[in-house]
């Protein structure tokens, strides 16, 4: 099938580590996204990584690749407020190359 | 580079009446993206356009079309509008559509439905 899943709720603390998951369905995806998404508007690329890596490092963002169990996690550290938003994964559908998104997970960082 | 562009930015319109919501894509970006969001159904997909022929489409009615342009701008129309059509549309675009692009979005229309 078409699902990519994703828990709807996160809560954490300001300063804690924030852990977003997401279970895609492709094997044969390339790449696979996180994009975030802020009230009221558009989505924006936050990073990506390439099917043949397990883990990409990005300042406050880790990004861990388990290709066998098809899961893809989004670790955010120091947690601010300003990281309050929806999560969304995605992949790319290899045979039709249409982006195929998670449900998203809102976050919500307490002060 | 400018960024993906998308107008109206908010709408209002009444049950029956048609609606046409336009897309600007990155220079150069060949591929162009629609999506339906609300809060009950999350982000759903609309169609893709590439080259100025529909590639993908989601399962939504009829009443939902799109088209793309020489210069790779796209809109998309409503026609018929129902109260559920109110939403957040957003378009995204990417270079030419293949499994290694990466999609930009715009920052979505506002669509009212009363």
């Amino acid at each position: 099938g078409e699902d990519v899943e994703q828990s709807l709720f996160l809560s954490v603390r300001e300063g804690d580590s924030s852990v977003i998951n997401c279970t895609y369905t492709d094997s044969s995806s390339t790449y696979l996204y996180w994009y975030k998404q802020e009230p009221g508007a558009g989505l924006q690329l936050l990073t990506y990584i390439f099917s043949n890596m397990d883990m990409k490092q990005d300042q406050r963002l880790t990004v861990l690749l388990n290709k066998k169990d098809k899961h893809l996690s989004l670790r955010i550290a120091d947690t601010q407020t300003g990281d309050s938003a929806i999560y969304f994964c995605a992949e790319v559908d290899s045979g039709t190359y249409k982006y195929i998104f998670g449900t998203g997970t809102r976050l919500k960082v307490l002060a | 580079k400018a960024g993906v562009t998308q107008t109206p930015r908010y709408l209002i319109k009444t049950r029956g009446q048609q609606v046409t919501l336009s897309c600007s894509p990155i220079s150069g970006h060949r591929s162009v993206s629609w999506y339906q969001q609300t809060p009950g159904q999350g982000l759903q997909f609309l169609f893709e356009y590439f080259s100025e022929t529909q590639r993908n489409k989601g399962n939504f009615p009829g009443r939902f079309s799109g088209r793309q342009f020489s210069n790779s701008r796209s809109e998309m129309n409503v026609s018929t509008l129902e109260l559920g059509d109110s939403a957040l549309y957003l378009c995204a675009s990417r270079g030419l559509g293949g499994p290694t692009d990466t999609q930009y979005f715009g920052p979505g229309t506002r669509l009212t439905v009363l």
